[in-house]
């Protein structure tokens, strides 16, 4: 079984900085996606960013980027030039790549705060 | 385009009472799942479908029936509610191969 820990339950960070959440997961599976979901307030779920574990090269999104380590098992989300928008619960998520098996694994959150 | 449409948003129950919470999707994806988010633990998967007929449990079943008679859509069932089925609900819709899920709003209940 997959397991995905957030060891951040909570971080704040000022308006325009760098703010990095940091993901370590446990599996055995070669292939297999990493995703990060913000939730803000709305509690919809949206998909920030998304990383093919066969790709070395890591996934960026606007300000959005990832650390993939993957001998580690780590996946940072590095979030730059922070905006009041950004503020929300961010979770991790694990994803087996195979066909008919699209179940995804959670990490606990970390809930982001961005001041002022 | 809707996508993943989750009704009803909110409810509230007594405790014994059966519902079901309604999930659609119209982007013809063949997996569909249901999830429960509680604070201080993430998303926990209840009950998914790899297409229309077959259905299987996930980590925290009990409690919930499901059936998929259509592609489209994968009602979520509470026979008798009770209290620690409080939470916040997600059905999610996939494309096998893709890699990426596609969330409804959530539908938030409280049982008392």
């Amino acid at each position: 079984a997959q397991t995905v820990t957030q060891s951040q339950p909570e971080m704040s960070v000022q308006e325009a900085e760098t703010v990095t959440l940091s993901c370590t997961y446990d599996t055995s599976e070669n292939n297999y996606y990493l995703f990060w979901y913000k939730q803000p307030p709305s509690r919809q779920m949206i998909l920030v960013i998304r990383q093919e574990a066969y790709k070395q090269q890591n996934a960026t999104e606007n300000r959005f980027s990832v650390n993939f380590q993957k001998a580690a098992k780590s996946f940072s989300l590095k979030i730059s030039d922070s905006q009041l928008g950004d503020t929300a619960m961010y979770f991790c998520a694990f994803m087996k790549s195979n066909f008919g098996n699209e179940k995804l694994t959670f990490g606990t959150g970390t809930r982001l705060t961005i001041i002022p | 385009n809707a996508g993943v449409t989750q009704t009803p948003k909110f409810q509230v129950l007594k405790t014994g009472q059966s519902m079901t919470l309604q999930c659609a999707q119209d982007m013809n994806h063949e997996y569909m799942s249901w999830y429960r988010q509680d604070p201080g633990m993430g998303l926990r998967l209840i009950h998914y479908s790899v297409g229309a007929g077959i259905t299987d449990q996930g980590e925290v079943p009990n409690g919930y029936n499901v059936s998929r008679s259509t592609t489209e859509d994968f009602p979520l069932r509470l026979l008798s509610a009770a209290p620690s089925q409080t939470s916040v609900y997600f059905c999610a819709s996939s494309y096998s191969g893709l890699g990426e899920a596609f969330f409804g709003q959530g539908t938030r209940l409280t049982v008392v």
